[in-house]
């Protein structure tokens, strides 16, 4: 059973490019959880989802972020117009039930690079 | 607002000597908390956890201590190793959604 993964692992983009940043859960997960971690900083919510389904949003930024987690395929983290303050690892984690702790998995992040 | 933190960003240990890693949180209606390792380059490793019911939980080589009365969390390994070495982060389960609420991390090192 592949653990979460996540693509592309590096990721550079020009001031005002989008980035596209993937997430396919372990098998039998149907949440997922997105964290931005900006250098030598710990990891901040930014979205959970369900299948198809928003459930909080409360950690992503109101403008040029969004997140979909579809009936079929991974989920996605879009980010438009990025700048350099985009500049930072994302991670997604997936779990089987509302995430405990114990029962999330991470994936290995994407590190997004503005240039 | 609340808030998980750590008292130190950096710790240097001798092979075979136990480690320490503190942590402090603000959130006094916490009831679960959890140790993640994050090796370089990778997303963070669940090591343990522990419910406000307990003050000390034990793992593998790892041992958690929660202090409700000033709001404390350690994580104690033992014969820390060079495969230790690692960013240790607490974080707590917080939110409608049970999203995680991460500290800052320590960075662990060990010497040989």
């Amino acid at each position: 059973n592949a653990g979460v993964m996540q693509n592309p692992r590096h990721l550079v983009r020009r001031r005002g490019q989008e980035a596209r940043l993937r997430c396919s859960p372990m098998k039998g997960h149907s949440h997922v959880y997105w964290y931005r971690q900006l250098p030598e900083e710990g990891l901040k919510f930014m979205v959970y989802l369900q299948k198809e389904n928003i459930i909080d949003e409360s950690g992503m930024p109101k403008e040029r972020f969004s997140a979909e987690f579809p009936k079929e395929g991974p989920s996605i983290l879009r980010i438009q117009q990025v700048v350099r303050g985009d500049s930072a690892a994302y991670f997604c984690a997936s779990s089987q039930t509302p995430v405990d702790g114990r029962e999330a998995f991470f994936g290995q992040g994407t590190r997004l690079t503005v240039v | 607002g609340e808030s998980v933190g750590l008292h130190l960003p950096t710790l240097s240990v001798q092979e075979g000597d136990n480690s320490i890693i503190n942590c402090a949180y603000s959130n006094s209606a916490s009831d679960y908390f959890i140790w993640y390792k994050q090796e370089s380059g990778k997303g963070p490793q669940f090591i343990i956890d522990i419910r406000s019911n307990m003050d000390k939980r034990q793992g593998q080589r790892v041992t958690v201590l929660l202090n409700k009365t000033v709001k404390h969390l350690s994580l104690q390994i033992a014969a820390t190793q060079p495969g230790d070495s690692a960013v240790y982060f607490c974080a707590e389960n917080t939110g409608s959604a049970r999203q995680l609420t991460f500290g800052s991390g320590t960075q662990l090192t060990v010497l040989p």
